[in-house]
């Protein structure tokens, strides 16, 4: 079976500092990777997927992610936070041949002034 | 376009009380999804939908039930409320069901059981 384990509940850092959201996975199959954020009292939203081919995925506003096959491993990290990325960071997996998709427990990362 | 809708965005219930979790999406998407939020355990799959007209249980099913009203909507009925069914309700959708597929979702639902 499938879990995801996110190390970190809860990371607090200053602003414009760099910063790593750590996840790993467990799996006997090829996977999907992806990260969501949640934004206070919002909904989840996609922030970056690996599906295949580079290992290093990255999204719009700086985050970027990296597949670590032998390690099992999606770390998430940004070089400077703003305060603004303040929230609630989702880690999820699904295999390549099923339909679920399993949701970590969560890391929310609070960015200090 | 308005995404993945949910009414209401509060609900206080006493135990034994019945209600119904509303959601729409304008996407035209063919899956729909209800998951519940609790700390520290992430968000957790009650029911799924994957096309109009079937749905499936999730991981944590008990309690609950729903009906794929068309292919925009997707509701969940709680028949006789429990405090442990307090959480924060979340409805998405995707294009399609299966693995790789990005899910939208929905602002939540806060429900309360007395």
């Amino acid at each position: 079976a499938q879990s995801v384990t996110q190390l970190d509940s809860q990371v607090p850092v200053f602003e414009e500092a760099p910063v790593e959201l750590r996840c790993n996975y467990s799996s006997s199959v090829s996977v999907y990777l992806f990260w969501y954020v949640q934004y206070p009292n919002q909904g989840l939203q996609l922030l970056l997927k690996y599906l295949s081919g580079s290992t290093l995925v990255e999204s719009i506003n700086g985050f970027e992610a990296e597949f670590n096959k032998s390690q099992t491993s999606f770390h998430l990290r940004k070089p400077s936070v703003h305060i603004s990325d303040t929230a609630e960071y989702f880690c999820a997996v699904s295999d390549t041949g099923g339909f679920k998709t399993i949701f970590g427990a969560g890391t929310r990362l609070f960015v200090k002034a | 376009n308005a995404g993945v809708t949910q009414t209401p965005k509060f609900q206080v219930l006493k135990t034994g009380q019945s209600m119904t979790l509303q959601c729409a999406q304008d996407m035209n998407h063919n899956s729909m999804y209800w998951y519940r939020q609790d700390p520290g355990m992430g968000l957790r799959l009650i029911y799924y939908s994957a096309s109009e007209g079937t749905t499936d249980k999730g991981e944590v099913p008990n309690g609950y039930n729903v009906s794929r009203l068309n292919k925009r909507e997707f509701s969940l009925r709680l028949e006789s409320a429990a405090p442990s069914q307090t959480s924060v309700y979340f409805c998405a959708s995707s294009e399609a069901h299966g693995a790789g597929r990005e899910q939208f979702f929905g602002p939540g639902t806060r429900l309360t059981v007395l």
